[in-house]
């Protein structure tokens, strides 16, 4: 199993670009999540997944869409790119019907807008 | 407010047992415990959790207080490889975890 895979790893954006983060999972987690971390500080929420076809927002959601068509992919996408937005992206998921309480995370997107 | 108190750094001997304390005074009865670390900006790894009882797994310990205000993760023999922030996160709700700055540990030989 790959686990979790984020790509692209890095990104540069000009201000009012769009792009989309993408991260898919081969472990049949039905559990997805997106959590932005910005320099010296721990992770934030984004958007969160617990299914095929169900989103919902999590701390930090503005600037920011989801959508979920499939159990593996579960892509962030940013619309019109800010400075504000430039940070490292980490996209996790976790076998929801388990349980167990383990968030699987991929390596990490990082993304600079300039 | 944060719901948990770490210590922002701490050092530790290689091969010798690191404890690091979390303070979570505010916990209510049907929240978690749970503790990951982060290695040099990789994304963050699930060490173990807990809600009353202490547990233990192959990769650490964890000691929960009675009065659950307080626990202990407890690496019993630490390697190089141990180097991370380690996060400590109270929630009842483990599918949106709370990220705090972090207890900084740097295991030196």
């Amino acid at each position: 199993n790959a686990g979790v895979t984020q790509t692209p790893k890095f990104q540069v954006l000009k201000t009012g670009q769009s792009m989309t983060l993408q991260c898919a999972q081969d472990m049949n987690h039905e559990y997805m999540s997106w959590y932005r971390q910005d320099p010296g500080m721990g992770l934030r929420l984004i958007h969160y997944s617990v299914g095929a076809g169900i989103t919902d927002q999590g701390e930090v959601p503005n600037g920011y869409n989801v959508s979920r068509s499939t159990t593996e992919d579960f892509p962030l996408r940013l619309l019109s790119a800010a400075p504000s937005q430039t940070s490292v992206y980490f996209c996790a998921s976790s076998d929801w019907g388990g349980r167990t309480g383990e968030l699987f995370f991929g390596e990490g997107s990082r993304l600079t807008v300039l | 407010d944060a719901k948990t108190t770490q210590p922002p750094s701490m050092d530790c001997a290689e091969g010798r047992a690191a404890n690091l304390p979390c303070n979570h005074s505010t916990i209510s009865g049907n929240e978690y415990v749970y503790w990951y670390r982060q290695i040099h900006s990789q994304g963050p790894q699930y060490i173990i959790h807990g809600l009353k009882n202490n547990e233990t797994n192959e990769m650490a310990s964890l000691i929960i207080t009675e009065d659950r205000k307080s626990s202990t993760l407890i690496l019993p023999h630490a390697t190089l490889r141990d180097t991370a922030v380690y996060y400590c996160i109270v929630t009842d709700s483990w599918g949106k975890l709370q990220f705090g700055a972090g207890t900084q540990v740097v295991v030196t030989p």
